[in-house]
């Protein structure tokens, strides 16, 4: 069975600009979450999305946004990009089932570097 | 809210000795879980072990083992017959036994191991 995988693996962009960041979850995987790792820092909860919808967020603004597709892949997409924005950017997928959060399969991350 | 301290960012042990990280949580909820996960220089987060709250009995994994102590509100990991693949950022991380799938992480401990 294939794992999380994230793509890109790295970037660069710069202030103001967009970015869209891709996840495919764990096969069997119904639930994605994202979260932010800044250098030096332990990962920081986004949000998560199951059945296509966002059903949990944490403290992060509106330009942080997600989507989650049938096949319960996701994009992280970030506008009006900052400088505090530099961070590793993790997805984890999990099983259905009320344990499923229990058994988080992470990405190896995407780290965007803002110039 | 929960809030999750590793007072340790760095750690080292030699080879085969026995280390034991630390993590205190900070929490009103009954329901609730604690993790400690593993993050390799550049490869992706894995689970290293997991305590239910409900549980007395602390949890262990094989070399890994943990001191679950409810009241005192700490989760340290023990590690023995330390192999050098162990070197990694290790996290301690709570998730509320609610439907949110949410992990708050510490900081992190950076383990070393001396051959």
């Amino acid at each position: 069975e294939t794992g999380v995988t994230q793509s890109p693996t790295h970037l660069i962009k710069t202030r103001g600009q967009q970015v869209t960041l891709r996840c495919s979850s764990q096969s069997g995987h119904n639930t994605v979450s994202w979260y932010q790792q800044a250098l030096g820092q332990g990962p920081q909860f986004i949000f998560q999305y199951y059945r296509e919808e966002e059903n949990g967020r944490g403290n992060f603004p509106p330009r942080f946004s997600g989507l989650q597709f049938p096949n319960y892949s996701s994009e992280l997409n970030v506008n009006a990009l900052e400088l505090d924005d530099s961070a590793l950017y993790l997805c984890a997928s999990s099983p259905p089932g009320a344990s499923g959060a229990n058994v988080l399969t992470f990405g190896a991350g995407s780290r965007l570097t803002v110039l | 809210a929960q809030t999750v301290t590793q007072s340790q960012p760095e750690m080292s042990v030699q080879e085969a000795e026995t280390v034991t990280l630390s993590c205190t949580y900070d929490t009103s909820e009954s329901d609730y879980y604690l993790f400690w996960y593993k993050q390799p220089p550049s490869r992706q987060m894995i689970l290293v072990i997991r305590q239910e709250a409900y549980k007395q009995q602390n949890a262990t994994e094989n070399r890994f083992s943990v001191n679950f102590q409810k009241a005192a509100k700490s989760f340290s990991l023990k590690i023995s017959d330390s192999q050098l693949g162990d070197a990694a950022m290790y996290f301690c991380a709570y998730r509320w036994g609610g439907s949110n799938y949410k992990l708050t992480f510490g900081k992190g401990t950076l383990l070393t191991v001396n051959p």
